[in-house]
């Protein structure tokens, strides 16, 4: 039973299309979050969630749209693709936002060409 | 703009050696955790230090919290080939929000 999934795990695609990356967790957190890890490693938060409200947006293009039909799913739609927007994409939830683990799920890597 | 530097960045050491990663930021934080990320998955929960000057112990690896709440270290001793990762600290704010540090790669030699 994986807790923090997401989908797809890999994503080609060309510049100028528009893709979609689901996500679910099943632990009961109130939290969700989208991460950007670029090609150095480095994790930053996109967008935080709280029990379906929007809660944290990092000056994220607004290409970036985040959307939590239920406190269960956070899905992030991306518009228009860009070459720099080539990065594993992490989603993750926890319990009390911040102050508690995150668990993350697996990572979509999205190559846009 | 908070901001958590670890060094080093990359870490190469022999399997028994011992190793200490560090993680510094001129902002406090409420509390500190430390994640291990291995290739293909996402970063995974080690330990959370929320106390100014605690020291948290998990077998090999001791995480010790800064007094003042900026910056903490992880110790490794007698390194193995299964403690290869990247090592991510992460710090909460007052706002909550989780700030990731910049990442040590470590790489234990058999």
């Amino acid at each position: 039973d994986t807790a923090v999934s997401q989908t797809p795990k890999y994503l080609v695609t060309q510049m100028g299309n528009d893709k979609s990356i689901k996500c679910e967790q099943n632990l009961g957190h109130d939290t969700m979050y989208w991460y950007k890890q670029d090609s150095k490693k480095f994790l930053k938060i996109m967008f935080s969630y709280n029990n379906k409200e929007l809660i944290i947006n990092e000056t994220v293009p607004n290409r970036f749209s985040p959307k939590s039909p239920d406190k269960a799913h956070l899905n992030l739609h991306i518009n228009s693709l860009e070459l720099g927007d080539s990065a594993v994409y992490f989603c993750a939830s926890s319990a009390l936002q911040g102050l508690t683990e995150a668990f993350f799920g697996q990572g979509t890597r999205l190559t846009v060409v | 703009t908070q901001l958590l530097e670890q060094s080093p960045q990359f870490l190469s050491i022999q399997e028994g050696e011992n190793l200490t990663v560090y993680c510094n930021s001129s902002s406090v934080f409420s509390s500190l955790q430390w994640y291990r990320q291995e290739p293909g998955e996402g970063p995974v929960l080690l330990v959370t230090v929320v106390t100014g000057g605690e020291v948290k112990k998990l077998k090999r690896l001791t995480f010790q919290f800064g007094d003042a709440r900026k910056d903490s270290s992880l110790h490794i001793t007698a390194a193995q080939p299964g403690d290869t990762g990247l090592y991510l600290c992460a710090g909460a704010s007052g706002n909550e929000k989780l700030t990731f540090g910049t990442g040590t790669r470590l790489t234990i030699i058999p």
